[in-house]
């Protein structure tokens, strides 16, 4: 149980364009789902906060009008890279917390993540 | 500095244990994680300790948490070509889990 499926899981796409990532939860509800960031061989850093309904919470540095979030149902967290630079390739993951988790073993389902190349 | 730090490489033979040591900064985590990533992968959760438990182990796993030093640990016995990878030592912080750089571990034959 408790999988999330991101997708696409690579792309690659010219300078300009805006490319979106989807982030769903298969089999559970998930109130809230985050999305990180991941460059070669470096941590995860939190990007934004994502809650079903609600404008997301990005964190500082993250600019919210490049990278626009919508989390519009409880199965489903979107990311889109608007304008795209080769800046932006990177690794992109989200996770995803289960509705009426509080503390608990495992607060956050990963997703497989998307690569994204930009050229 | 950092939120949760940990040393970047590690090789290890064959056979032999592997130990990964981090540390962390927020004594008021409810749970500390080890995380593993393979190549182009996402995040598997290895295994879990609750902040109140000196050790947790799970089969070949054996995780030591010092809450005075703030001092987390994984074990991994006999340690297999297939425990190459990335391993994130993380707090929980409220809703967020702070991950640290992660360690590479490189099995040696």
């Amino acid at each position: 149980g408790a999988v999330v499926s991101q997708h696409p899981s690579w792309v690659i796409c010219k300078s300009g364009t805006s490319v979106k990532i989807e982030c769903r939860s298969l089999d559970f509800q998930a109130t809230t789902m985050f999305w990180y960031r991941q460059f070669p061989k470096q941590s995860l850093m939190l990007m934004a906060t994502s809650n079903e309904g609600s404008k997301a919470t990005y964190e500082q540095g993250v600019e919210k009008d490049k990278f626009l979030i919508n989390h519009a149902s409880l199965t489903l967290s979107t990311l889109t890279v608007t304008s795209a630079h080769p800046e932006d390739s990177s690794f992109y993951i989200c996770s995803a917390k289960a509705a009426g988790t509080t503390h608990s073993n495992q607060p956050q389902h990963f997703g497989d993540g998307t690569r994204l190349s930009i050229l | 500095g950092e939120d949760v730090e940990q040393s970047l490489f590690l090789s290890v033979r064959e056979g032999d244990s592997s130990v990964i040591n981090c540390t962390y900064t927020d004594s008021s985590s409810t749970y500390l994680y080890w995380y593993k990533q393979e190549p182009g992968a996402g995040l598997q959760l290895l295994t879990y300790i609750f902040s109140n438990m000196d050790m947790k182990q799970d089969q070949r796993l054996t995780v030591l948490l010092n809450k005075k030093d703030k001092h987390l640990s994984l074990r991994i016995a006999d340690t297999q070509t297939g425990d190459s990878a990335i391993y994130f030592c993380a707090e929980s912080q409220d809703d967020k889990i702070i991950f640290g750089k992660g360690t590479r571990l490189h099995i040696l034959p």
